[in-house]
């Protein structure tokens, strides 16, 4: 069964850092291109980052460009997104999603909240 | 960008009945090479994260019921629910995956009237 959890959520002030992370069970996280987005409190979803399955096509909408790092650990299973400089703007609730094909999301995980305040 | 523009923003459909919700894209996302439109339909019922319906425009996701069906070509596209269901209150978004960075509509809720 496809899971995925999402932690490293919480509740900083403006400028300060974040990483969240995902974890991944039931496939290789690591055959798949993986993405991450965000719904801010009571508002739609935005499409953040997403990383290739070879972590060579690395993209990040313009909102986070230069404040937000997406990687992933092969090892581990996992996939990350480092949220530096952060603004109140970027509260909202984080999903980490496996995405198919050419870039449709099939399984999402429950989302951390991030909270800039 | 892509910016995707969905309508209306919400709508009340009695159970039974049709609901049909569509979405535009800014830009062309028929990929010529392949004739496919790059575009994903989304459910998300609330506390929930969001859950795929259709990619391709109209390839049903498994276990999708087939009430659910997805129209349109280019730059319009339609999700229609044939007979609406008391479970099919939520909120739909678009996404399209055409260009490198991928965008969604602003989504469209769905109640029973």
């Amino acid at each position: 069964q496809v899971q995925l959890v999402e932690s490293g959520g919480g509740l900083v002030k403006p400028g300060e850092s974040l990483r969240l992370s995902c974890v991944a069970s039931g496939f290789n996280l690591n055959d798949y291109y993986m993405g991450w987005i965000r719904q801010a409190p009571g508002k739609g979803l935005e499409w953040v980052s997403y990383i290739s399955d070879t972590s060579h096509n690395i993209k990040y909408a313009d909102s986070v460009k230069g404040r937000f790092t997406i990687s992933r650990d092969y090892a581990k299973n996992s996939l990350y997104l480092q949220m530096n400089n952060l603004r109140a703007e970027d509260t909202a609730l984080f999903y980490c999603a496996r995405a198919l094909g050419n870039g449709w999301f099939d399984s999402w995980g429950q989302g951390a909240l991030v909270t800039v305040s | 960008d892509i910016v995707m523009t969905q309508s209306p923003d919400s709508l009340a459909v009695s159970l039974g009945e049709r609901a049909t919700i569509n979405c535009r894209s800014s830009q062309n996302i028929l990929y010529s090479s392949n004739n496919k439109n790059y575009l994903a339909w989304y459910q998300q019922k609330p506390g929930q994260p969001p859950k795929l319906l259709l990619y391709w425009a109209s390839t049903r996701e498994s276990g999708v019921p087939d009430r659910f069906s997805g129209s349109g070509s280019g730059t319009e596209f339609t999700l229609s629910i044939s007979t609406l269901q008391a479970e099919d209150v939520a909120v739909y978004y678009c996404q399209q995956y055409y260009s490198t960075e991928w965008t969604f509509g602003q989504g469209t809720k769905v109640e029973i009237k």
